[in-house]
């Protein structure tokens, strides 16, 4: 049974400093996996997807890696701002085509 | 190109009573899931529907809870007789029809269903 955890689960940081996010899970039979973006009382935003033949994907300042043998996926921001602020959720298929979740890391830049 | 969009964004309930949740995918998508985020707790699959057909429906409560995707129309989740741990956001999100699930899910902006 696939679990997918997330660490740590609140990350507090000052304006402009890097970070990374972790991801792990058991299951390291994935085709992808996708990092969403998650404000407030909103709904998720896609940020990266990696397919499994890749290693990583990069989008501006985010760049996610994908270990599978080790079944772990990072997330790095780069020069981190106020406006990054929000929970990142990390997620992997399962079943026929829906996804499943990691719980989630809440991360806020103080400015 | 519009997103997905989900109506009401926010829906009110007595113990009892019937919710009806709509989801509109995305222009050209036929593929339509359906996801339930409890307080405090992460997002959980509940079902996965294409056009007049439910694909996996291995999320969803065995009682009270179904959801359809006609022909025409947005997608539907309905829950009978709410109780107060119904309480939740409810997403819906849509792909396009692209073999092997490799394609990336939109999420609409969750409809959050408070049940008094």
């Amino acid at each position: 049974k696939q679990e997918v955890t997330q660490i740590p689960a609140a990350l507090s940081v000052p304006e402009g400093e890097n970070l990374v996010l972790n991801c792990s899970f058991t299951d390291s039979a994935i085709y992808n996996l996708q990092w969403f973006r998650q404000d407030p009382g909103k709904g998720l935003t896609s940020l990266l997807l990696i397919q499994s033949s890749q290693r990583e994907q990069t989008s501006g300042r985010l760049n996610a890696s994908l270990d599978k043998s080790s079944g772990r996926s990072t997330l790095y921001i780069a020069a981190s701002q106020p406006g990054d602020s929000a929970t990142y959720l990390c997620a992997v298929p399962a079943g026929a085509n829906n996804l499943f979740f990691g719980t989630g890391t809440r991360l806020t830049v103080i400015p | 190109n519009a997103g997905v969009m989900q109506n009401p964004r926010h829906l009110v309930r007595r113990r009892g009573q019937e919710a009806r949740l709509r989801c509109s995918p995305m222009k050209g998508h036929s593929h339509v899931y359906w996801y339930r985020q409890l307080p405090e707790e992460g997002l959980k699959f509940m079902v996965y529907l294409q056009k007049e057909n439910i694909i996996d429906e291995s999320g969803m409560p065995k009682e009270r809870f179904s959801a359809e995707f006609p022909k025409e129309g947005p997608s539907i989740l309905r829950i009978q007789q709410v109780v107060r741990g119904d309480s939740a956001a409810y997403f819906c999100a849509s792909s396009p029809p692209v073999a092997g699930g490799t394609d990336t899910q939109y999420f609409g902006p969750g409809t959050r269903l408070t049940v008094l």
